[in-house]
């Protein structure tokens, strides 16, 4: 299973642009990256996934170099309600029986005033 | 889009006693469960995999005599903790893929249970 390093914390202001970056070094070739938020007693909830290149969606965007190797996810214009713990994860891609999930520390984005 | 509910959310229980959690999967059918623990300020804890049909299979370090599992229909895995102690105390979550996607959007989690022995 690969393992994913992203950083303990970070904070930013509302408004601003975060990015949180990941990396999986030993990401596999059938491996897809996803990243999940989670708030406070709530289970994790999905906000985007990708393969390669880059990813849109109307929360986010993930952006994954050509190696694969890293992967970041990028919020534009947070809000304090974006304020939680946000998940990079790589593995339990296409085709075939689910495979399991595994969680790293996670990064802790504060959203300040 | 896929939903996987929960319940219940909390539960307060007396030591040495039973409790149940339940997961399904609401519209869509899940060949295969996940249940993960998480403690206070970590993340979350793969504890084993629950299969539909057949015996659930366990991470190293948990006891399949304490942490029951049972995934008797595609929509529905149970974890009883049984004979609980204050250590059991944690957060429950389960989490399940719709089978029929060949590449989701990713694994729908629970709400999560929040158990607390006393």
């Amino acid at each position: 299973l690969a393992k994913t390093t992203q950083p303990i914390s970070m904070d930013s202001y509302e408004g601003q642009e975060v990015n949180i970056t990941c990396s999986h070094n030993n990401i596999a070739t059938n491996d897809y990256i996803t990243w999940y938020q989670q708030f406070p007693s709530q289970g994790p909830r999905f906000i985007i996934q990708g393969y390669k290149t880059k990813v849109t969606n109307e929360v986010a965007s993930l952006f994954i170099p050509a190696d694969r190797k890293s992967s970041t996810l990028s919020l534009p214009r947070v809000s304090l309600s974006d304020t939680a713990v946000y998940y990079c994860l790589v593995g339990g891609g296409s085709s075939g029986s689910a495979r399991q999930l595994t969680f790293g520390s996670g990064t802790q984005l504060t959203v300040l005033p | 889009g896929a939903v996987v509910s929960q319940h219940p959310s909390w539960v307060i229980c007396k030591s040495g006693t039973s409790v149940k959690i339940e997961c399904r999967s609401l519209d869509f059918q899940a060949t295969t469960m996940f249940w993960y623990r998480q403690f206070p300020k970590q993340s979350l804890m793969l504890m084993a995999t629950s299969n539909e049909g057949s015996k659930a299979t366990y991470e190293q370090g948990v006891e399949k005599d304490k942490f029951l599992i049972n995934h008797a229909s595609l929509t529905l895995s149970t974890l009883t903790v049984t004979s609980a102690h204050p250590e059991d105390s944690s957060f429950y979550i389960c989490s399940a893929r719709d089978r029929l996607y060949d590449r989701d959007y990713g694994y729908t989690f629970g709400s999560g249970t929040r158990l607390t022995v006393v």
